[in-house]
């Protein structure tokens, strides 16, 4: 099935730096949102975002809708080690409410 | 609020026999129910809708028959994976979106991990 394209895939970074990563598409979507996910566990919602432009915080995340439609970025700032785990960019298009997930980035916090 | 939990959290089974996985959402009213599969270090892979009262629709490429869906009440999903072979060890997630809440948002539960010998 169709995938969103997320990078990087994986990245280390030190306790206390500030990360970033993306999500791309092909095609436009109505609905962008993250998730974070932890090794055996279900997805977590981290921010939903539903207008072209807008940019929504969740404390030390920051996500944003691309004004093209077709890409969304999230940003953390000072991160934790508690931030490890994979994150997952999910979108939809119109007239549909299912998902279509991101590839995932990797994200390890060095202590 | 909108939590949603699996049961069971992990379950081996034969090959050849089915097993059955539970949704639930627990505090909340769940018009859809979905469900995904995920293999190890990829991505979540929507399998199908399931709307309470109706039949489920499936995405292209699953077979209706081997993942039975029943959507019973606005709080239960099951998911019956039916003669089950090796290639069916993954791990299966269902997610719900609230009846009062936005349309958009998915709540998942913690997963239920599937291995097939």
């Amino acid at each position: 099935g169709q995938q969103l394209n997320q990078s990087p895939q994986s990245m280390f970074i030190q306790e206390g730096e500030d990360v970033s990563m993306n999500c791309t598409s092909s095609s436009i979507f109505n609905t962008w949102l993250w998730y974070k996910q932890d090794p055996g566990e279900g997805p977590v919602l981290l921010i939903a975002l539903y207008k072209a432009g807008e940019l929504t915080s969740n404390g030390r995340l920051t996500a944003q809708f691309g004004i093209t439609r077709k890409d969304s970025f999230l940003n953390i700032s000072a991160s934790i080690p508690s931030d490890v785990g994979i994150y997952f960019c999910a979108g939809t298009t119109s007239g549909t409410y299912k998902y279509i997930f991101g590839t995932g980035t990797r994200l390890k916090v060095l202590a | 609020g909108a939590v949603v939990s699996q049961h069971p959290s992990r379950v081996i089974c034969k090959s050849g026999t089915s097993v059955k996985i539970e949704c639930r959402s627990l505090d909340f009213q769940a018009t859809t129910m979905f469900w995904y599969r995920q293999f190890p270090k990829q991505s979540l892979m929507l399998m199908a809708t399931s709307n309470e009262g109706s039949k489920a629709t499936y995405e292209q490429g699953v077979e209706k028959d081997k993942f039975l869906i029943n959507h019973a009440s606005l709080t239960l999903s099951t998911l019956t994976v039916t003669s089950a072979h090796p290639e069916d060890s993954s791990f299966y997630i269902c997610s719900a979106r609230e009846r009062q809440g936005s349309p958009y948002e998915q709540y998942f539960g913690p997963g239920t991990r599937l291995t097939v010998t």
